[in-house]
């Protein structure tokens, strides 16, 4: 079965850093994703892991644990802008995207 | 700048009236979905093509059904609309994995279908 975990929702301060876990048991296994969605717009993406480690693009970075079943997003210098929800995927094989509940970030100044 | 067209935003519906979501791709992709997203539950995959003329069902297949004559377009259909289909409906495309590596998606703007 499928079953994609993440914390229904999180509270940041601005500047600050945060990470989001995400666990994942699917039965398939061709990379995970990370989207950010703002309220009332498509998801849009983010990063992408393969193989197990850490990718880090400008304040956002995403790591891999494919022996764990464990990735997190990790958003250092928090913005305003950053409050959105955060959607953890797992790509299974057929190119088919399974989708956690997402995680909703509010960031307080 | 390439992207997914879903043709409504909004859409209100009565209970078992037929329903036509368009989604429309410029990027030549041969992969297509439709998810449905609802609070707590997030997206859900209802059905998925990867050429024309060919689909496959998703997750949750039940009450809808789709269409995909062109490369570039695919129809999501409500065959008799019900309340608890009223949801935001995503689609999405992509392109097939290449050298093991998979493709990410592009989404459309969504639409917000309310059935009364």
């Amino acid at each position: 079965g499928q079953n994609i975990d993440q914390p229904t929702e999180m509270t940041a301060t601005e500047g600050a850093i945060v990470q989001i876990n995400c666990t994942y048991q699917t039965s398939g296994f061709n990379g995970l994703f990370w989207y950010q969605q703002h309220a009332g717009e498509a998801p849009t993406f983010l990063s992408y892991n393969v193989l197990d480690g850490l990718e880090e693009k400008g304040r956002f970075s995403s790591f891999l644990s494919r022996s764990k079943g464990y990735s997190y997003l990790l958003l250092k210098e928090l913005q305003m802008k950053d409050s959105a929800s955060y959607l953890c995927a797992v790509m299974e094989y057929g190119n088919k995207l399974v989708f956690g509940a997402g995680t909703i970030l509010r960031v307080k100044s | 700048d390439v992207k997914v067209t879903q043709s409504s935003r909004y859409l209100v519906k009565r209970t078992g009236e037929k329903v036509f979501l368009e989604c429309v791709q410029d990027m030549d992709h041969e992969n297509m979905f439709w998810y449905r997203q609802d609070p707590g539950l997030g997206l859900r995959l209802i059905y998925f093509s990867y050429d024309v003329k060919m689909k496959e069902k998703g997750d949750i297949p039940e009450g809808y059904s789709v269409s995909r004559e062109k490369k570039e377009r695919f129809s999501l259909i409500l065959e008799s609309a019900s309340t608890n289909q009223t949801s935001m409906y995503l689609c999405a495309s992509s392109l097939p994995p290449l050298r093991g590596r998979a493709s990410g998606y592009t989404f459309g703007s969504g639409t917000r279908l309310t059935v009364v």
